[in-house]
């Protein structure tokens, strides 16, 4: 099974709402990663975890607040969130990179929008 | 900082023509690169990637061809068929970092 799964697919907030988008993959990856994608841009790095512990923080605001509760679960909890912020949410796994490069499966994207 | 630049930006080939995207990566300890199709709407999905001890790899109608001295690389699709339409994005990483640099995309049409 490769198959990384997102809820919601869709999600509509208002700036003072409070949300969170979920993330699951049972590929025994030890590594997960949050994404931002905007319109015809690359996906752009915003957490990963590995081992269920962060290890890259992007410099993402503290609006964005991930949390890994165990191997296989990864959050996004959403908090005063503004309107620039509206993007496809991507998660992913891979393996530990360990010494070689693994490859990286994305979940289908929770698409959000902050009105 | 790291940086991989992907050309063309869009690219459009006749059905049954091949197509090429070029990828050049700046940080030379990057050594796995991978490619990846982004259909509308959907999420990216890996279709082919290569290490850097090997300098080609095939599947089927696609292969990708690295270059380490020059520090690029190439996805290329032969007999191009309608449903090859899509983003691709190639991408470097490094072992030990987690960190995939990805290019900037090119929007591939295959015309019928």
């Amino acid at each position: 099974d490769t198959e990384v799964t997102q809820t919601p697919k869709h999600l509509v907030m208002g700036m003072t709402n409070k949300k969170s988008l979920k993330c699951e993959q049972h590929m025994g990856h030890r590594a997960m990663y949050w994404y931002k994608q905007k319109a015809k841009k690359p996906p752009e790095l915003m957490f990963v975890y590995s081992y269920e512990k962060l290890s890259i923080n992007e410099s993402v605001p503290s609006r964005f607040s991930p949390e890994c509760p165990n191997s296989s679960l990864l959050n996004l909890h959403l908090h005063a969130l503004q309107p620039e912020d509206s993007a496809l949410y991507l998660c992913a796994s891979s393996q530990d990179r360990g010494s070689g490069g693994y490859e990286q499966y994305f979940g289908p994207g929770t698409r959000l929008t902050v009105t | 900082g790291e940086n991989v630049e992907q050309h063309p930006s869009t690219l459009s080939v006749q059905e049954g023509d091949s197509a090429v995207i070029k990828c050049t990566y700046s940080d030379s300890a990057s050594n796995y690169f991978p490619w990846y199709k982004q259909e509308l709407g959907k999420r990216p999905q890996l279709i082919i990637d290569i290490r850097s001890n090997v300098g080609e790899k095939k599947d089927q109608r696609i292969a990708v061809t690295l270059n380490k001295t020059a520090k690029h690389f190439s996805l290329h699709i032969t007999e191009t068929q309608p449903e090859d339409s899509a983003v691709y994005f190639c991408a470097a990483s490094t072992s030990g970092t987690y960190k995939y640099i990805f290019g900037t995309g090119t929007r591939l049409k295959v015309l019928a």
